[in-house]
Order: structure tokens, then C-alpha cells, then sequence
């Protein structure tokens, strides 16, 4: 089954505790990208990758690392994580030929930092 | 300047209504929209797209795009209960950079 996985779900952390939120997808797509999703601001881009090692930032990358060391996987790293960085993370997946492929998103990851 | 705007509702509508949902944008550069669906608890999954102004339908799904006036549209005919989501309006210029608006809530009344 075609899927973009997520791992954890769900995660309660304190703030300054560095961690990781793997995202990784069976599709062989070169395009990979995070979102993070909070009331009232909707959706917003954090980090989008093209391809393996190729990496670029999307609307609000501040606080946020990404890698993008294997085609299937894109992990995004929170260094230093603060309360403001709460929030439902979303990653996705598509190919790159064309602007209107569908974009395939993951389940989703609730982060609480405390 | 948000670069789309979207009204976050919520809506709520018998079954069978005509649903219209709608978003705003400020840039004109950006030639590609989309709309996404996301139920609760799942992450948005893509609706239709079109490209510059114009309409695209699908089934009961009609798209329409409006430069002139920056108005991205959706209209859902003879909605059903199964339509109740949340949904998402979207811009992107290259493809890579996506905007999104904050979605809009939609409930649909057996």
C-alpha cells in the first residue's frame, strides 16, 4: 500500500529536550516536505527537500532541521524545542514531474512541549 | 498579508445542499490551486487542482479559479453526510512552496 508513515503519533516533551520525528515514504518520490498545522494559522510549510540532499525552506523553518540522506526518509529534528513549537506535524510526499501531482500526507504527529 | 485567506466557517447544511466554499489570495504570480480535504484525526488528502482562471468538475465537485478578482472557489452539489470535513484551499507557484488557507469546517445534516 502506498503510504507516507510517521513516527510517533503522538509526543510529550519538556522544552530543550532535542528530538526527532522520522517521516518516511514507499513511493519513490523525490519530493518530500513538512508542515505543521495550528488553529486559526492553518497549514504552514516548514521544510521541503527535491531530492536526497537537496533541502530548502518553506514558510516557517525557524527552530526546525531537516535531512534528506535517503530517498524514502525525511526526518525532522527540533534541536531545542520550545512551548511555541506545539503543534500537529504533518509530512508529504510526491513526484516532482509536474506542479498537480497529488501531494500524499502522513497521519500526522500531535507534539506537546511543556 | 496572509497569502490566501479562507473563511474558517463553521458550515452546516442539510443534505442535498449546494455547498459553496470560498478563499482569497494576494499574489498573482501564483498559477496552481488546489483544494484538499482533511477528516478528523486524518492528514488532508487532495481534491481537485486547477491551473490559472477557469473551472474544472469532477462529479459532484466543481473548482473555479478567478485572477481577476484573486477568488479561488469550490462547490459541492447534492452534498452528502460523508462530505463533512474540513477543507483546505492552496496555492503554489513552482510546486515546491505550498500556501494553505486555515480551512474551512463543513457539516452535513442527515
Amino acid at each position: 500500500e502506498a503510504q507516507v508513515t510517521q513516527n510517533p503519533r503522538y509526543l510529550i516533551t519538556v522544552t530543550g529536550k532535542k528530538l526527532t520525528v522520522t517521516c518516511s515514504q514507499n513511493m519513490n518520490h523525490e519530493y518530500m516536505s513538512w508542515y505543521r498545522q495550528d488553529p486559526g494559522l492553518g497549514l504552514r510549510q516548514i521544510y521541503y527537500s527535491m531530492n536526497v540532499e537537496v533541502t530548502d525552506k518553506g514558510d516557517v523553518p525557524e527552530g526546525y532541521k531537516v535531512s534528506r540522506k535517503e530517498k524514502r526518509n525525511f526526518p525532522l529534528i527540533l534541536e531545542s524545542p520550545s512551548p511555541n513549537q506545539t503543534s500537529l506535524y504533518f509530512c508529504a510526499s510526491r513526484t516532482p514531474s509536474g506542479n498537480t501531482d497529488t501531494q500524499y500526507f502522513g497521519p500526522g504527529t500531535r507534539l506537546t512541549v511543556l | 498579508q496572509k497569502e490566501v485567506e479562507q473563511d474558517p466557517g463553521p458550515l452546516s447544511v442539510p443534505e442535498g445542499a449546494i455547498v459553496s466554499l470560498n478563499c482569497t489570495y494576494s499574489n498573482s504570480a501564483f498559477q496552481y490551486f488546489m483544494w484538499y480535504r482533511q477528516y478528523s484525526r486524518k492528514g488532508p488528502e487532495l481534491l481537485m487542482y486547477t491551473y490559472s482562471s477557469g473551472n474544472k468538475e469532477d462529479g459532484r465537485f466543481t473548482a473555479q479559479v478567478d485572477k481577476s478578482s484573486k477568488y479561488i472557489s469550490l462547490f459541492i452539489r447534492d452534498s452528502q453526510p460523508s462530505d463533512s470535513a474540513t477543507y483546505l484551499c492552496a496555492k503554489t507557484n513552482t510546486g515546491n512552496q505550498f500556501y494553505f488557507g486555515t480551512g474551512t469546517s463543513l457539516t452535513v445534516i442527515p
